[in-house]
C-alpha cells in the first residue's frame, strides 16, 4: 500500500515563526502536492512538484515556499507564519501516469498560528 | 485547471438508503475521480472513470459520467453509518494536477 506520511498531526506556532511541514512518500512517485483546506473552500493547491528540485506554483502560493531535495520528501515552508495561514494542510503524491493520476494523501497537519 | 462543483453541499439520510451526489465541471477532461474524506483526515481515492466510459461500479459505489453535459454522479447504495464523510469530485485534465471542489458532506444516521 502507498503510504504518505506527514510529520505532525497538530502544530501550534506563533506569528512570525518559520514553519516546516514535512511529507514523505514510500512509493517512488514522481509527483507531490501540497494543499490547504479551509471550511467551505475545499482543497486549494499551494505548490506541486513533478521531479526532484522541480516545483510549480499552484493557485495560492503566496506566503509559502517548498523544497524537494529527494524524490520521497516534499517540504512546505511558511517563511513567516501569519494567523491567516491557520488551516489544515494536506500532502499528496501520484505516479507519473497521465491516464491514471490518482493522488494518495497523508493524514493532514492541522496548523494553528497564534 | 478547472474545479469540480459538487451538489448538494450537504446530505442527510437514514442508514440503508441510497445517497446520490453530483458533480459538474467546465472543460474537457481525461478522467474524473471521486474521493472520500473522513472527519479530520486525508482524502482517500474511491473510483476513477475515464472520459470514454459512461458508468463504473465498485462495490456499493456507482459512478456515471456524461461528457456532453459535463457532469458526473456518485451513487452509494445501502448506505451505512461508516459512509458518513465528505465526498469530492476531481476532474482530471491531461496532466497530473487535480482540482477539488468544496465537497458534499454526507451524514448517514443509524
Amino acid at each position: 500500500d502507498v503510504k504518505v506520511t506527514q510529520s505532525s498531526r497538530y502544530l501550534v506556532k506563533r506569528t512570525g515563526e518559520k514553519v516546516f511541514l514535512e511529507c514523505v512518500q514510500d512509493m517512488d512517485h514522481e509527483n507531490m502536492f501540497w494543499y490547504r483546506q479551509d471550511p467551505g473552500l475545499g482543497l486549494r493547491l499551494i505548490y506541486f512538484s513533478y521531479d526532484v528540485k522541480m516545483k510549480e506554483k499552484g493557485d495560492i502560493p503566496e506566503g509559502y515556499s517548498v523544497s524537494r531535495e529527494k524524490k520521497e520528501r516534499f517540504s512546505l515552508i511558511l517563511e513567516s507564519a501569519s494567523t491567516n495561514q491557520t488551516s489544515m494542510y494536506l500532502c499528496a503524491s501520484s505516479p507519473e501516469r497521465l491516464a491514471k493520476n490518482i493522488q494518495y494523501f497523508g493524514a493532514g497537519t492541522r496548523l494553528s498560528v497564534l | 485547471s478547472q474545479q469540480g462543483e459538487e451538489d448538494p453541499q450537504a446530505l442527510s439520510i437514514q442508514e440503508g438508503e441510497n445517497a446520490t451526489m453530483n458533480c459538474s465541471y467546465k472543460t474537457s477532461i481525461n478522467n474524473l475521480q471521486w474521493y472520500r474524506q473522513n472527519s479530520g483526515r486525508g482524502l482517500v481515492h474511491l473510483i476513477l472513470i475515464r472520459s470514454n466510459e459512461r458508468e463504473k461500479h465498485s462495490g456499493r459505489l456507482r459512478v456515471t459520467l456524461d461528457t456532453s453535459k459535463k457532469s458526473s454522479s456518485l451513487l452509494i447504495t445501502a448506505s451505512r453509518a461508516a459512509d458518513t464523510a465528505s465526498y469530492f469530485c476531481a476532474p482530471g485534465e491531461y496532466g497530473n494536477k487535480l482540482v477539488f471542489g468544496a465537497g458534499t458532506i454526507l451524514r448517514v444516521k443509524s
